[in-house]
């Protein structure tokens, strides 16, 4: 069965950087984009970026443009998504998504990796 | 980027209630729209994807519809374990975007 595994919750300190990861099984992972999403606490969802694992190709919403790093490790099957820059707003959970181009379509998420940010 | 609203934000309903939510995309996204159902604590699940098409396991009583600019999810029969929240999301070109979320209440 499809499955996407996070890391756990983090700390960090404002200023400093994150990387979760998100270990896919049960399907080709070189053969669907990966989404980033998060969503503070009480909040709605925020759409991060995409990353296709067979190319490395990557596309990444205006408001990160600069500040986040969406990669891959293929011999692993496993997704990494990379925050720096750090403040106390991107205390959040943070979601990878498997997602289906031909059919628009995100089916199956990891289970969320809380990172909060504070001094 | 494409700016999604949704309507209402909060809805009270009642068990057995048809209720619909809207989702206006800025500019047109044919039919690239998907609906997602969240529960507190919870990831999101897919209810609808292409604006019209089930989720393979999602209950009938959900339907999609809409194209180009507006969207409509409706629940043909509230049912208790449908009370949370709901967001739409596009999928046109390289940045997808969330609508802000509906919360769906017992009345």
């Amino acid at each position: 069965q499809v499955q996407l595994v996070q890391s756990g919750a983090e700390v960090k300190k404002p200023g400093a950087s994150v990387k979760v990861s998100c270990k896919a099984s049960g399907y080709t992972f070189t053969s669907y984009d990966v989404n980033w999403v998060r969503q503070a606490t009480g909040q709605g969802l925020e759409w991060m970026g995409w990353m296709n694992p067979n190319s490395g190709n990557t596309g990444y919403a205006q408001k990160f443009q600069g500040r986040v790093s969406m990669t891959r490790n293929t011999s692993i099957n496993t997704a990494y998504m990379e925050l720096s820059s750090l403040r106390s707003e991107d205390t959040a959970v943070y979601y990878c998504a498997r997602y289906i181009a031909a059919a628009g379509k995100v089916d199956y998420w990891g289970q969320g990796a809380l990172v909060t940010v504070s001094s | 980027d494409i700016q999604m609203t949704q309507s209402p934000s909060t809805l009270s309903a009642s068990v057995g209630d048809r209720v619909t939510i809207t989702c206006r995309a800025s500019q047109s996204i044919s039919n690239w729209l998907a609906w997602y159902q969240q529960k507190p604590g919870k990831a999101p699940k897919l209810l609808i994807y292409k604006a019209s098409s089930l989720e393979s396991g999602v209950p009938s009583r959900f339907s999609g519809s809409g194209s180009g600019t507006e969207f409509t999810l409706t629940i043909s029969s509230l049912q208790p374990d449908d009370f949370a929240t709901y967001y739409c999301q596009q999928y046109n070109g390289y940045s997808y975007t969330f609508g802000q979320g509906t919360k769906v209440e017992i009345k």
